[in-house]
């Protein structure tokens, strides 16, 4: 059963590009979670999506940003007009169920963005 | 809402002493509570849960930790650390019953093991 799959592992990016990173979550498994780690700040939540559905987008910042999880294909978080302070590593998860039920959140190996 | 503080931003350690990476939560509802491990320019590891029962959980690679009620804390253990458990932990937790509520990570403990 293959993992949580994140491509690009690695992005660069011109300030005021797009970029778009994507995350098939494991087999069975309809709950995505997007988190980003900045050095020094550990994971910082960012939103929750079930397909076709946002559950919890509270961490994600108002502007640039925005992800969908459709029916068919991956879930993709998606920055418009980069800034250098985007630059960061990018997770996904996912898991087979809620996780206030107790189920295990599994991470893919991150996306690492580069803007330059 | 719910909080994490990892107490030691870094710990070294040498080979084969005990470790301790303190853990302590916040939260206004009954949690889950989990450790994750994350070698350098990897993802995250689940390295044990508590979810019920036993205070005292059992993960990979050697590692433990208790689950404290009375002091929110969930430290993680191991008696005798090797070069290769060398990583960032991150402690995190998840409400019960809370629908729509995702995990809520530390800021994460760097463990650095030398010989």
């Amino acid at each position: 059963n293959a993992g949580v799959m994140q491509n690009p592992r690695h992005l660069v990016r011109r300030r005021g590009q797009e970029a778009r990173l994507r995350c098939s979550p494991m087999k069975g498994h309809s709950h995505v979670y997007w988190y980003r780690q900045l050095p020094e700040e550990g994971l910082k939540f960012m939103v929750y999506l079930q397909k076709e559905n946002i559950i919890d987008e509270s961490g994600m910042p108002k502007e640039r940003f925005s992800a969908e999880f459709p029916k068919e294909g991956p879930s993709i978080l998606r920055i418009q007009q980069v800034v250098r302070g985007d630059s960061a590593a990018y997770f996904c998860a996912s898991s087979p169920g809620q996780a206030y039920s107790g189920n295990t959140i599994y991470f893919g190996e991150g996306s690492w963005l580069t803007v330059v | 809402a719910q909080s994490v503080t990892q107490l030691d931003s870094q710990v070294p350690v040498f080979e084969e002493a005990p470790v301790e990476l303190r853990c302590n939560y916040s939260s206004s509802v009954s949690v889950y509570l989990f450790w994750y491990v994350q070698y350098p320019n990897q993802g995250l590891q689940l390295l044990l849960k508590y979810l019920s029962g036993s205070t005292l959980v059992k993960g990979i690679n050697g590692f433990e930790a208790e689950f404290n009620k009375s002091q929110t804390s969930f430290h993680l253990r191991k008696p005798s650390v090797h070069i290769s458990d060398t990583a960032e932990y991150f402690c995190a937790v998840s409400s019960r019953n809370q629908a729509g509520t995702a995990l809520i990570f530390g800021k994460g403990t760097t463990l650095s093991v030398s010989s």
